[in-house]
């Protein structure tokens, strides 16, 4: 069974744009969940989405959005990006979301110039 | 909000055993995780346990669990070379939605002197 997979591996973006990245879960996975890792703040939640809707989020500004689609895949968002959002983005699945192990994507790893 | 604690390094000799702690704030966790991040990859799901268990063994994996103290940890026996990596403890509190969102510690770096 292919794991989680996320596209790009690497993203260079200057200030002030906006960046899209893409997760697709495992098979049969329904819940997908970001997070950004940084060096000053660690590992981060930023949100999950089962079934289509945004289940949970964390503590990120509005700037930071997803969505996920029918099938699952993922997507999230970043507008006038900001220096400080320079991170690895991980995506993580699970197959139903609630109390169930998280399978992590290799991640994105995004520099804002 | 949840706050999981470990220390940040730890140096270890090939073939000994190495011994990762955490600790954790929410009681109502109900898995408690450990994953491994190599250099310029993603987090590599370890072990699991689940929260009304003590201990668990996988080869040479063992984790150990003090609900009372609420306190992690994580053994590797016959460390290797390959194991040194960082070391995040995770724990994933209970949420009436249903969500499942998991709070991680700083990660403890091993390295592996050969």
């Amino acid at each position: 069974k292919a794991g989680v997979t996320q596209t790009p591996r690497y993203l260079i973006k200057t200030r002030g744009q906006q960046v899209t990245l893409s997760c697709s879960p495992i098979s049969g996975h329904r819940s997908v969940s970001w997070y950004q890792q940084t060096p000053g703040q660690g590992l981060q939640f930023l949100f999950e989405y089962f079934s289509e809707t945004q289940r949970n989020k964390g503590n990120f500004p509005g700037r930071f959005s997803g969505r996920q689609f029918s099938n699952s895949r993922s997507e999230m968002n970043v507008s006038t990006l900001e220096l400080g959002d320079s991170a690895l983005y991980l995506c993580a699945s699970n197959l139903a979301g609630g109390v169930d192990t998280q399978y992590f994507g290799p991640g994105t790893r995004l520099t804002v110039l | 909000g949840e706050d999981v604690e470990q220390s940040l390094f730890l140096s270890v000799r090939e073939g000994d055993s190495s011994v990762i702690n955490c600790t954790y704030t929410d009681s109502s966790s109900t898995y408690l995780y450990w994953y491994k991040q190599e250099p310029g990859a993603g987090l590599q799901l370890l072990t699991y346990i689940f929260s009304n268990m003590d201990m668990k063994q996988d080869q040479r994996l063992t984790v150990l669990l003090n609900k009372k103290d609420k306190h992690l940890s994580l053994r590797i026996a016959d460390t290797q070379t390959g194991d040194s990596a960082i070391y995040f403890c995770a724990e994933s509190p209970w949420d009436q939605t249903g969500a499942n969102n998991l709070f991680f510690g700083t990660g403890t770096r091993l390295t592996v002197i050969p």
